[in-house]
């Protein structure tokens, strides 16, 4: 079975600071790995995705994520966070191919850029 | 504007009443999918639907039914069995299920409340 850990509930930054939100993942054969962000009391946007190719993956609002296929991580990472950044972030995993297609997503990380 | 849209915004539920949810999507999009979002659980799956006609159960189907008549449309009842029906609810849908690197569009989701 499929399964995806974020492993912090919360992350703290200071404005213009770098940030990363961790996600590490379990899947049989290779992945397609999704971020999501959510804004309270809406639905989930797409930031980006890996499917296959190069391990830095850029996205939407300046953020980007780095595959790293040893260690079943996909961290989502910014290099200067915004206040308007302060969202709950959703790592999401499906297998390449064989098992379920439909997508398994973490937890959640609550992002809070502090001004 | 394509998107999904899920009505209403927030709905009240007394106990031992049947409610549905509704959600519609213009995006010709051939599979759709039901989650539950409950504060630190993250996002976990009620029911999916391939295509239209045909829908299958999901990790926390019960109390639940859905109908899949048309593709633009995938309502979720819920129904006086859900003992903890309290939630936000997310309505979801993606090109052909099983294209597995095509990311999910959300609707702006469902607040349900029993009083």
């Amino acid at each position: 079975a499929q399964s995806v850990a974020q492993p912090e509930d919360q992350v703290n930054v200071a404005e213009g600071n770098p940030l990363t939100v961790k996600c590490t993942y379990s899947v049989s054969g290779n992945p397609y790995l999704f971020w999501y962000v959510q804004y309270p009391n809406r639905g989930l946007q797409f930031l980006l995705k890996y499917i296959t190719g190069d391990n830095l993956v850029k996205g939407s609002y300046g953020f980007e994520a780095e595959f790293n296929k040893s260690q079943t991580s996909f961290h989502l990472k910014k290099p200067s966070a915004l206040v308007s950044d302060s969202a709950l972030y959703f790592c999401a995993v499906r297998p390449a191919s064989g098992g379920s297609y439909i997508p398994t997503f973490g937890r959640g990380t609550s992002l809070i850029v502090h001004p | 504007d394509g998107g999904i849209t899920q009505s209403p915004k927030y709905l009240f539920r007394k106990e031992g009443q049947n409610v549905t949810l509704s959600c519609e999507q213009n995006l010709n999009h051939d599979a759709m999918y039901w989650y539950r979002q409950d504060p630190g659980q993250g996002l976990r799956l009620i029911y999916y639907s391939q295509i239209v006609n045909d829908f299958q159960k999901g990790d926390i189907a019960e109390g639940y039914s859905v109908s899949r008549e048309k593709k633009e449309s995938f309502p979720l009842t819920v129904t006086s069995a859900q003992k903890n029906p309290t939630a936000f609810y997310l309505c979801a849908s993606s090109i052909g299920g099983v294209l597995r690197i095509a990311e999910a569009f959300f609707g702006q989701g469902t607040r349900l409340t029993v009083v």
